[in-house]
C-alpha cells in the first residue's frame, strides 16, 4: 500500500504569492493533519481534518487555510506569503482522529 | 514555553554504546508519539504511548505520567540510528484529535 503522499516536493515562490499544497492519506484513513517545520525546528501544528471537517486549528495566522474532500485527501492554501513562511510542510495520516501518526515527506517551501 | 522539553538537544556515541533521550511536558497529556527524522525530512512513528513501557527490537520507550516525563532508549546503537529524535505529545486528557505539539529534536550521531 502506498504510504502518505504529498506535492510537490519541493516548490520556490516570492512573497505575496499563493500555495497550494496537497495530501493523499494512506488508503482508510480518515483524518490529516498538518504541520509546519522551520530549519532546526519541531515541527508546529497547523490544522486536522477528520471526516472532512476541521477539528483543529493551530496558532497560525488566517492566510493559512485548509480542507479535505471526499476521497480525504487534503490541501493546505497559504496566501500573502511571507519569507517567514519558508519552511518543510509535513503532512500526516491516521486511521481515525485520535490515532497513530503516519507522516509523509513533506514539501519544502522556499519564500523568495 | 515550549509544553515539550527534550533533552540532550545533540548527542554523539560510540556504536555499541547504550543510549537516552528524555522528554519532559508540562501538561496533563492523552499521548505521546517518539518520531524519528531522517535528513531530507520523512519522519517515521516509533511507539505512540499512554501508560507503562513498548519495546521494538533495539528502542524501548517508557512513560511517567505522574512525571511527567518520558524516555526513548537505543540500546547496542548503530550508525544507521543516526537521525533527529522528536518527542510529540497530544495534550489535555480529553483530547481527541491529532493535535500534537512538538519538541525541538535530540540529533542523534553514532560514530563506528
Amino acid at each position: 500500500d502506498a504510504g502518505v503522499t504529498q506535492s510537490p516536493t519541493h516548490l520556490i515562490k516570492t512573497r505575496g504569492q499563493q500555495v497550494t499544497l496537497r495530501c493523499s492519506p494512506i488508503s482508510g484513513h480518515k483524518s490529516v493533519s498538518w504541520y509546519q517545520q522551520v530549519l532546526g525546528q519541531g515541527p508546529q501544528f497547523i490544522f486536522q481534518y477528520y471526516e472532512k471537517e476541521e477539528r483543529g486549528r493551530g496558532n497560525f495566522p488566517d492566510r493559512f487555510s485548509a480542507r479535505q474532500f471526499p476521497n480525504y485527501s487534503s490541501e493546505l492554501n497559504v496566501n500573502a506569503l511571507l519569507l517567514g513562511d519558508s519552511a518543510l510542510y509535513l503532512c500526516a495520516s491516521s486511521l481515525r482522529a485520535n490515532e497513530k501518526l503516519f507522516f509523509g515527506s513533506g514539501t519544502q517551501l522556499s519564500v523568495l | 514555553k515550549n509544553e515539550v522539553e527534550q533533552s540532550p538537544q545533540n548527542l554523539t556515541a560510540q556504536e555499541g554504546e547504550f543510549i537516552t533521550i528524555n522528554c519532559s511536558y508540562s501538561v496533563g497529556i492523552s499521548a505521546l508519539h517518539w518520531l524519528q527524522q531522517h535528513p531530507g525530512g520523512g519522519i517515521v512513528s516509533l511507539f505512540m504511548l499512554s501508560s507503562g513501557k513498548k519495546k521494538h527490537g533495539r528502542l524501548i520507550a517508557t512513560i511517567n505520567i505522574q512525571e511527567k516525563h518520558s524516555s526513548l532508549h537505543i540500546t547496542a546503537s548503530h550508525p544507521r540510528d543516526s537521525a533527529v529524535y522528536i518527542c510529540a505529545v497530544r495534550l489535555g486528557a480529553n483530547n481527541t484529535g491529532n493535535q500534537f505539539y512538538f519538541g525541538t529534536g535530540t540529533s542523534l550521531t553514532v560514530i563506528p
